[in-house]
């Protein structure tokens, strides 16, 4: 079964700097999709980037972008020029091409200090 | 354009009792998976709804139970409530093949006394 793991609890960053949030995943199929998703008090959860496994080119969108490393299975995430709303709890997911079930890491709490 | 919705807020029930849960999809789509959060981790997979069946289940007992409506919106049902019940429950809507987007509405807090 496919597994994620994010193994920072908590991150800190300064308002206008730069932050990157670690995932890997455990799996042993070749084509699969990655997602990073926010969770800010609201509770609800907003795509933040997605990246197709067969693409060898880095996802971006705005400030945010990935560092995709299919051989290490890591799919880490690239916060540039930090703003307060960026302080959410940030969820690393998995999810199989044909496959409902979409797999979330534990989540890394992100802090951004003024 | 309404996003997904879900209802009630927030709940509060008793060990044994029985629960419903109501999700309404993003307009246009047709499709709506349930996720359970518990309190510090990443949600799960309970299961998702397509066409009024249910296409796929996760590894949740049968206690909890889904039920999807013709105009696409769905119900979670969970029976015989137990104190580690106590979640959030997402919902999460999308279109068609299994891998499009979700879309997650606010949440239903539940909590089990």
């Amino acid at each position: 079964a496919q597994t994620v793991t994010q193994s920072q609890p908590e991150m800190s960053v300064q308002e206008a700097e730069t932050v990157t949030l670690s995932c890997t995943y455990d799996t042993s199929e070749s084509d699969y999709y990655l997602f990073w998703y926010k969770q800010p008090p609201s509770r609800q959860m907003i795509l933040v980037i997605r990246q197709e496994a067969y693409k060898q080119q880095n996802a971006t969108e705005n400030r945010f972008s990935v560092n995709f490393q299919k051989a290490a299975k890591s799919f880490s995430l690239k916060i540039s020029d930090s703003q307060l709303g960026d302080a959410a709890m940030y969820f690393c997911a998995y999810r199989s091409p044909n496959n409902n079930d979409m797999r979330f890491g534990a989540g890394t709490r992100l802090t951004v200090k003024p | 354009d309404a996003g997904v919705t879900q209802s009630p807020t927030h709940l509060i029930k008793t060990r044994g009792q029985q629960v419903t849960l109501r999700c309404s999809p993003k307009s246009g789509h047709d499709t709506v998976s349930w996720y359970q959060q518990a309190l510090g981790q990443g949600p799960q997979f309970i299961f998702q709804y397509y066409e009024e069946e249910e296409r796929q289940r996760g590894n949740f007992p049968d206690r909890f139970s889904g039920h999807q409506f013709p105009n696409y919106s769905s119900e979670l049902n969970v029976n015989a409530l137990l104190l580690g019940d106590s979640a959030l429950y997402l919902c999460a809507s999308s279109l068609g093949r299994p891998g499009n987007e979700q879309f997650f509405g606010p949440g239903t807090r539940l909590t089990v006394l």
